[in-house]
C-alpha cells in the first residue's frame, strides 16, 4: 500500500463547478501537507500550503486537513478552463527538510 | 526570470551513455533539491543539499548517480552508463529553509530524459 493514496482520475466538470479533490495518507509522521498544480510537461506549482487540520482559503482554492482521518482535501469554486491541469497532494514529516511525498496525481479538465 | 532554471528542457540518448543535467536554484534558496518522476505519476525524492552539501540520498539513487551543488550555488545531476529505465522527468526544485515548518518548495520545468 502506498503512503499516499489519490484518485487519478481524470475528472471532467463544466466551467462554474465547484472541484473536490482529496488524498489519504497512512503515514501518521507527515506535519505538513501541500496542494501543486501541474500544467502538461511543466514543473509542479504550489499552491496551497497547510501545517495543521483545518482549513486554509486562498482566492478560489480551499485546502482542508483531517488529520484524525488521515484525509486531504483541495476544493476550487468557479473553475475555469485554465483550471485543467492535473493536480498533486504532497506531504512532509518535520525534520525532514522537504523531502515530500506526492500523491500520483489528479488530472482535472475544466469544460466551457 | 527568477524561478528555478533547469537545463535542458529536453535528453534523449543511446542506453550506455552519459548524460548531466543543470539546475538553477531561485538565488536566495540555500536548499536544493531532486526529484524524479514517470508518466502517471508523482515526484520521488532523489536527493537534496543544503549550501554545497549533499545532505541526504534516496535509495532510489543507484551509484550510476551522482550530484554535485559546488559552491552551494547552481547544481548538477550526472547519470552514468544511462538504462532505459531512467526514463523520466528530473525535477530540480529549491527552498528557502529557516526552519522546517516554513519551507516551501519551487520546482523547475523539468529536464525530460529519454533513453533509447
Amino acid at each position: 500500500q502506498k503512503e499516499v493514496e489519490q484518485d487519478p482520475g481524470p475528472l471532467s466538470v463544466p466551467e462554474g463547478a465547484i472541484v473536490s479533490l482529496n488524498c489519504t495518507y497512512s503515514n501518521s509522521a507527515f506535519q505538513y501537507f501541500m496542494w501543486y498544480r501541474q500544467y502538461s510537461r511543466k514543473g509542479p506549482e504550489l499552491l496551497m500550503y497547510t501545517y495543521s487540520s483545518g482549513n486554509k482559503e486562498d482566492g478560489r482554492f480551499t485546502a482542508q486537513v483531517d488529520k484524525s482521518s488521515k484525509y486531504i482535501s483541495l476544493f476550487i469554486r468557479d473553475s475555469q478552463p485554465s483550471d485543467s491541469a492535473t493536480y498533486l497532494c504532497a506531504m512532509g514529516a518535520a525534520g525532514t527538510a522537504s523531502k515530500l511525498t506526492f500523491g500520483t496525481g489528479t488530472r482535472l479538465q475544466v469544460t466551457l | 526570470d527568477t524561478g528555478v532554471s533547469q537545463n535542458p528542457r529536453h535528453k534523449i540518448t543511446k542506453r550506455g551513455q552519459n548524460v548531466t543535467f543543470r539546475c538553477d536554484p531561485i538565488s536566495e534558496h540555500n536548499r536544493l533539491y531532486w526529484y524524479r518522476q514517470t508518466l502517471g505519476q508523482g515526484p520521488e525524492f532523489l536527493t537534496y543539499f543544503q549550501n554545497e552539501a549533499q545532505l541526504e540520498k534516496s535509495r532510489l539513487l543507484s551509484d550510476r548517480f551522482s550530484a554535485e551543488r559546488p559552491k552551494g550555488s547552481f547544481s548538477t545531476l550526472e547519470i552514468q552508463r544511462t538504462e532505459q529505465g531512467d526514463s523520466a522527468m528530473y525535477l530540480c526544485a529549491s527552498s528557502l529553509a529557516l526552519s522546517t515548518a516554513n519551507e516551501k518548495l519551487f520546482f523547475g520545468s523539468g529536464t525530460q530524459l529519454s533513453v533509447l
